[in-house]
């Protein structure tokens, strides 16, 4: 299998539940990232990994928790979300210098 | 500190015609600029890269784009479309030539009418 894989590929969860999206690249990349992709609204950019280094960017609500535990693996889990996280969340990976490769994205809706 | 603006969140054209997608940035650094298509119910897939080379980029699916530095613009064209472009298109922008700090545009729907 190659590319970016992401699973699954769509969730319903309620307001209480815990669950997570799992990511997994073929490419050999360096670098995993997380988007957030709602309607009307450009690419949210949630989450970096690199190198075990972890960027984040700081709008992101602490009820999206990543976890990365090797180059290849990325992890986002979720628990006490609101309608509004109801989105499609993007995997992406890269090496430094070279651009992104997207999973097909977790459409994720929240009731 | 980078930004991207696509004009039009939706250009409709009829097959055979000649697509043209904006995209106007702002860098303080010689930025790196990209665009990626978005088909429905997949993530996004590069279909150009302009990394200070040449001003006219080629890409996949007889897409370019040419850069104008003075213009601050790097619009997306194809001479013909064909229902299977219709997509949607993200402009983004870059310091570097990798993923980090990719800003993205808001998006362009192409329709593509018969």
């Amino acid at each position: 299998e190659t590319g970016v894989t992401q699973t699954p590929r769509h969730l319903v969860m309620g307001m209480t539940n815990k669950k997570s999206l799992k990511c997994e690249q073929h490419l050999g990349h360096n670098a995993m990232y997380w988007y957030k992709q709602s309607a009307k609204k450009p690419l949210e950019l949630m989450f970096v990994y690199s190198l075990e280094e972890r960027v984040e960017n700081n709008s992101v609500p602490s009820r999206f928790s990543p976890e990365c535990p090797n180059s290849s693996h990325l992890f986002l889990h979720l628990h006490t979300l609101q309608p509004e996280d109801s989105a499609l969340y993007l995997c992406a990976s890269s090496q430094r210098n070279s651009p992104l490769h997207f999973g097909n994205g977790t459409r994720l809706t929240v009731t | 500190a980078q930004s991207v603006t696509q004009l039009g969140s939706h250009v409709s054209v009829s097959e055979g015609a000649l697509v043209l997608l904006r995209c106007n940035y702002s860098s303080s650094v010689p930025p790196y600029l990209f665009w990626y298509v978005q088909y429905p119910n997949q993530g996004l897939q590069l279909l150009l890269k302009y990394t200070s080379a040449a001003t006219l980029v080629k890409g996949i699916n007889g897409f370019e784009a040419e850069f104008k530095k003075s213009e601050t613009s790097f619009h997306l064209t194809k001479p013909s479309a064909h229902m299977s472009d219709a997509a949607e298109y993200f402009c983004a922008v870059s310091a570097n030539t990798g993923g980090f700090k990719t800003i993205f545009g808001a998006g362009t729907r192409l329709f593509v009418k018969a």
